[in-house]
């Protein structure tokens, strides 16, 4: 089974920071990487798909990038709507999402 | 508007069973995989199956107690659930495939279910 990682878990920052999440696979997954946003009692919104195509509707501050095993998202200038838990997933082999990394307000 | 809607969620006994329902709506449901996702209280996300016409693939952690199925014809999405154990205590999503262009990600989710399993 592929294993998914996040960096960090939980990172603080301030409206119009640039940030950046890393994901790490356990082997190769080509270019089969998705991010999703959740906010608490809601439901994953999909944001990036085949590592760095942006679901249709996503602000363009959301970028993604990598291929193989590693992995980022950016945000290129936080909104207060962006705080918020945000997860890769691999679509390789099967599904597996990573643990998550929470963004809060620093 | 694209839309999933997941019902049957509730309160069960250790070893007991439950069927949850996906009504979907604003899309070819029959031409689409779909998938059930949960997530356990203050944890992550766990794919847990995948049906595209009669194929279907489950997680290990629920395989062999959980069932997948479809009618397409009323456009719906069912998740039979049994043995049931507290470690299966979730809200529980039904997930569209993103389709041909996109992959096998998850474009459009429910709102979710809850299911609590505790004596």
């Amino acid at each position: 089974d592929i294993q998914m990682t996040q960096s960090p878990s939980t990172l603080s920052a301030s409206v119009g920071d640039r940030v950046t999440i890393t994901c790490r696979a356990s082997q190769s997954i080509n270019s089969w990487l998705a991010w999703y946003q959740q906010k608490p009692g809601k439901a994953p919104k999909l944001l990036i798909y085949k590592a760095s195509s942006l679901e249709s509707g996503v602000p363009s501050r959301f970028s993604g990038s990598g291929s193989g095993t590693e992995f980022t998202l950016t945000i290129s200038s936080l909104q207060p709507d962006d705080f918020a838990t945000y997860y890769c997933q691999q679509y390789n082999s099967f599904w597996a999402f990573g643990p998550g990394t929470t963004v809060d307000i620093k | 508007e694209v839309q999933l809607v997941e019902s049957g969620g509730g309160l069960v006994q250790p070893g007991g069973s439950l069927r949850l329902s996906c009504a979907a709506s604003g899309f070819r449901f029959s031409d689409y995989s779909m998938n059930w996702v949960r997530q356990a209280p203050g944890k992550g996300l766990e794919w847990v199956a995948y049906i595209r016409s009669d194929m279907t693939h489950y997680a290990d952690s629920v395989k062999g107690r959980f069932t997948i199925s479809r009618d397409n014809a009323w456009n719906s999405l069912f998740l039979q659930m049994i043995s049931l154990t507290a470690e299966d205590t979730a809200v529980y999503y039904c997930a569209k495939e993103g389709g041909f262009h996109k992959g096998s990600v998850f474009d459009i989710w429910g709102q979710g279910t809850v299911v609590t399993v505790s004596s």
